[in-house]
């Protein structure tokens, strides 16, 4: 049973620049949210995909944006980058259907340096 | 003021020892309640959901007091390979969108 997937492991890219990363969910799984882990601070959510619709959304600015695909799959895009923009970005994926919750489970991160 | 307030430690104690993390929440209508655990540079992970009756998984006890609005962890015996970070996490009350928020997280470490 696969887990939570992200692609790529790291990235660097420089000021200005548009960045896309990617997470498969856990199989069985409809739900993908994203979040962002400064170094030294919890995770920050950012947004929540659902039948391919962003469900809800956290304090990140326009420049975050994302996409869910029929298979659940989902991209989470930042553009224009800025130095405060490294971090680390976690996908977690659930199954929520009908009002049912479930608890998230999250992939291995994609690690973004910004110079 | 921030949705999870947790002291951000670092606690550094001995094997065998018994250690406590608290946190506080703000949201009165939050609905869901976790610890996870985080290992350095690696994804967090569930380590048991909270409910107000109180909860045992092994060495590990939860305990939820929702008129506090307050969340612990105990660890008894503690093992080397409990150290990491501690997460506390409260799910939002939204329409059936569960958007978790996270402590800081309070960093364990467990001395030979």
């Amino acid at each position: 049973d696969a887990g939570v997937t992200q692609s790529p492991t790291h990235l660097i890219k420089t000021r200005g620049q548009q960045v896309t990363l990617r997470c498969s969910p856990k199989s069985g799984h409809d739900t993908v949210s994203w979040y962002q882990q400064a170094l030294g601070q919890g995770p920050q959510f950012i947004f929540q995909y659902y039948e391919e619709e962003e469900r809800q959304r956290g304090n990140f600015p326009d420049r975050f944006s994302g996409h869910q695909f029929p298979n659940y799959s989902s991209e989470l895009n930042v553009n224009a980058l800025l130095l405060g923009d490294s971090a680390l970005y976690l996908c977690a994926s659930s199954l929520v259907g009908g009002g049912r919750t479930d608890t998230q489970y999250f992939g291995p991160g994609t690690r973004l340096t910004v110079l | 003021r921030k949705e999870v307030e947790q002291d951000p430690g670092p606690f550094n104690v001995p094997e065998g020892a018994t250690v406590a993390f608290n946190c506080t929440y703000s949201n009165s209508a939050s609905q869901s309640f976790f610890w996870y655990r985080q290992d350095c540079r690696k994804e967090p992970k569930l380590l048991m959901s909270v409910y107000s009756s109180g909860n045992e998984d092994g060495r590990f006890t939860a305990q939820l007091n929702r008129a506090s609005q307050y969340i612990s962890l105990l660890i008894r015996d503690s093992k080397l390979s409990d150290s990491a970070t501690y997460l506390c996490v409260v799910s939002s009350a939204g329409t059936g969108a569960n958007n978790l928020f996270f402590g800081t997280g309070t960093r364990l470490t467990v001395i030979p």
